[in-house]
């Protein structure tokens, strides 16, 4: 079945630094990648997407990008502010999950002011 | 439009006794995906369902854990005799669309956070 890496698991930065988080994926027939942003004590909220039939999306300060040759995926938060810390996690879904999401261990980002 | 909703967001349990967690997924929505997080670790899926059917229940535990979705009212994911074990948070999410080849936006609620004394 599919199997979601991701790295790091932990990451520090300055307020005002860009923040990459990046995922591998194992099933070649996945087609869609959300990433979701966890603050402690609720759920996880979706906060962007990407399809296979693209390489990369932007929604203000954050883009993702997709390489499916290599089946990988990545998370770019940029400017990053205090209010970006949370746990971030990537998941991958397609034909052979049958619409579960397979997810990623979890990025814990801490932007220090 | 309210998102999804989940009860009890917390929900004490002693060994043995039985867990009921409830889930309404978003209106309009009639997929519901329930989820499993155990603490400093990531999601597992346990269990996908559509209106009076069970699609997908390959993460489920073999024993005590099942879930329904019946025609009126919510999802509900129940755990009976629970042991230590089954500590965790427990996610419902919910998704306009399902299944195979399809994109699956799916959107989580708050959760129902389970501790088993």
């Amino acid at each position: 079945g599919e199997n979601v890496e991701q790295h790091p698991s932990t990451l520090s930065v300055q307020e005002g630094d860009s923040a990459v988080i990046k995922c591998t994926y194992s099933d070649s027939a996945s087609n869609y990648f959300p990433w979701y942003k966890q603050e402690l004590g609720k759920g996880p909220q979706l906060i962007i997407d990407i399809r296979s039939n693209v390489g990369e999306k932007k929604d203000q300060r954050i883009a993702v990008t997709l390489n499916k040759t290599a089946k990988h995926f990545s998370l770019h938060i940029t400017e990053t502010q205090p209010e970006d810390s949370a746990v971030y996690f990537c998941a991958a879904s397609g034909y052979n999950q049958g619409g579960k999401l397979i997810f990623g261990q979890g990025t814990e980002l801490s932007v220090k002011p | 439009n309210a998102g999804v909703m989940q009860n009890p967001r917390h929900l004490v349990r002693r060994r043995g006794q039985e867990a009921r967690l409830r889930c309404s997924p978003m209106k309009g929505h009639s997929h519901v995906y329930w989820y499993r997080q155990l603490p400093e670790e990531g999601l597992k899926f346990m269990v996908y369902l559509q209106k009076e059917n069970i699609i997908d229940e390959s993460g489920m535990p073999k024993e005590r854990f099942s879930a329904e979705f019946p025609k009126e009212g919510p999802s509900i994911l129940r755990i009976q005799q629970v042991v230590r074990g089954d500590s965790a948070a427990y996610f419902c999410a919910s998704s306009p669309t399902g299944g195979r080849g399809s994109y699956n936006e799916q959107f989580f609620g708050p959760g129902t956070r389970l501790t088993v004394l």
